[in-house]
Order: C-alpha cells, then sequence, then structure tokens
C-alpha cells in the first residue's frame, strides 16, 4: 500500500515568509510524529500527535512553529516568520497506533530559507 | 530525557568484510531500539529492530545486540555490498512514550 506521502519536497522561502508542509500517513495510523533533520544530523523530535490530539509539542523549537491534524489524518506543520536557522528537512513518520513502536518515515520536506 | 550516542561518525570498509555500529544510551527506562538507513535524499527506512526482553535478533546479514546493563546496543553488517553504502541511525524509546530520541548517524561507505 501506499507509504507516508509528504508535500512539498522542496521549499525555499525568503527570510520572514509563512510556510505549510503537508504529511498524509499511511492510512489508519494513529500517531504521527514530525522531526527536523538539520544536514549531517540524526532527526530530532518536533511534536506527536494521536488521532487528532497534539499529546506532545515539547520539540517545537519556537512558537513560529505550529502543527495540527485537525480530523485524525492529514496533518500540516506551518512555520511563521521563517528564518535561516529554519532551513533542514522536516520528516513526518506515523505508526499503526500508540503502543506500536514502529514508525513509517515520509520522503521529507527539504526547506531553504534565504 | 534520553540522549543517545553513536560510534563512529563514519566508516570504510571493503566490500565482504563485516562492519559495527555502535551506540549507547542514557535512560534505563528505554525499552525499543530500531536502526535505520537513510540513502542520500531518501526516507530514513527501518532496517531491523530490538526490544529490551531480548539480548541479540538477526535477519539475513544484519544483526543487532542489546546490553541492557551496561545501556548500549550495537548494529552488525556482514559481508557487506556496495549497496550497503549509506547513513545508519540508531535510535531508543523510552517506555510508554513512543517518540524516538536518535543518534548523530554514521555514514558506513563500501568499497568494492
Amino acid at each position: 500500500g501506499a507509504g507516508v506521502s509528504q508535500s512539498p519536497r522542496y521549499k525555499v522561502a525568503k527570510r520572514g515568509q509563512d510556510v505549510a508542509l503537508r504529511c498524509d500517513p499511511i492510512s489508519g495510523h494513529v500517531s504521527l510524529f514530525w522531526y527536523q533533520q538539520a544536514l549531517g544530523q540524526g532527526p530530532e523530535f518536533l511534536t506527536y500527535f494521536q488521532n487528532e490530539a497534539q499529546l506532545d509539542k515539547s520539540g517545537l523549537p519556537s512558537d513560529r512553529f505550529f502543527a495540527e491534524r485537525p480530523e485524525g489524518s492529514v496533518s500540516t506543520l506551518k512555520i511563521q516568520r521563517t528564518q535561516q536557522e529554519d532551513s533542514a528537512v522536516y520528516l513526518c513518520a506515523s505508526s499503526a497506533h500508540s503502543s506500536e513502536e514502529t514508525q513509517y518515515f515520509g520522503p521529507g520536506t527539504r526547506l531553504l530559507v534565504l | 530525557g534520553e540522549n543517545v550516542e553513536q560510534h563512529p561518525s563514519t566508516l570504510s570498509v571493503q566490500e565482504g568484510d563485516s562492519a559495527v555500529i555502535k551506540c549507547t544510551y542514557s535512560d534505563s527506562a528505554s525499552n525499543y531500539f530500531p536502526w535505520y538507513k537513510q540513502e542520500l535524499g531518501k526516507r530514513p527506512q527501518l532496517i531491523i529492530d530490538i526490544r529490551s526482553n531480548v539480548g541479540e535478533k538477526k535477519d539475513q546479514r544484519i544483526a543487532v545486540t542489546l546490553n541492557k546493563t551496561a545501556k548500549h546496543f550495537s548494529l552488525h553488517i556482514t559481508e557487506t555490498q556496495p549497496e550497503d553504502s549509506a547513513v545508519y541511525f540508531c535510535a531508543a524509546s523510552l517506555s510508554g512514550y513512543s517518540t524516538l530520541t536518535f543518534g548523530k548517524g554514521t555514514m558506513l561507505l563500501v568499497s568494492p
């Protein structure tokens, strides 16, 4: 079946612009995660949803970052007033349910802020 | 919170040799340890995982070992092939908390 998909795959933004990144998890997957991966580093946790509930947003680096999953399926990560340090790959992952540990990753959105 | 250290950062081997990547974790409550392979520009893909109730798991040329007392786990790849070249990440998650904490990655280069 279809895996996790993300769009856009690449995004170039001018500093100060707002961006919205989309994640389509595997159909029926309850849990959804957002990670940020800087160049040459491992993914770092941003936020976690179980269905539509955002259970953990402790990894969001500032109040410019906002995520939602209003219907418990598609999720959007929004970054307001982008800054150069926001440049990274943003990865989305999903897992079947809250007690299933295996996470399946999307291809990521590469964000470059100029 | 959890902290995962991974070594080495780069590893070069000849085709057919074995490769070993090691990770340590800080929180003894962690109980799930996956390994992901990420090729350049691609998504991380799960290659093997282990839970804290077992000490070793093997899948063809790949094996993972876990030492809970020492809080470290290792990935072993035997008979390496050029297509094994990629960045490998270890990760850990706490019991009842599914968020993964990743190591910084190991770039494995297998030369023909």
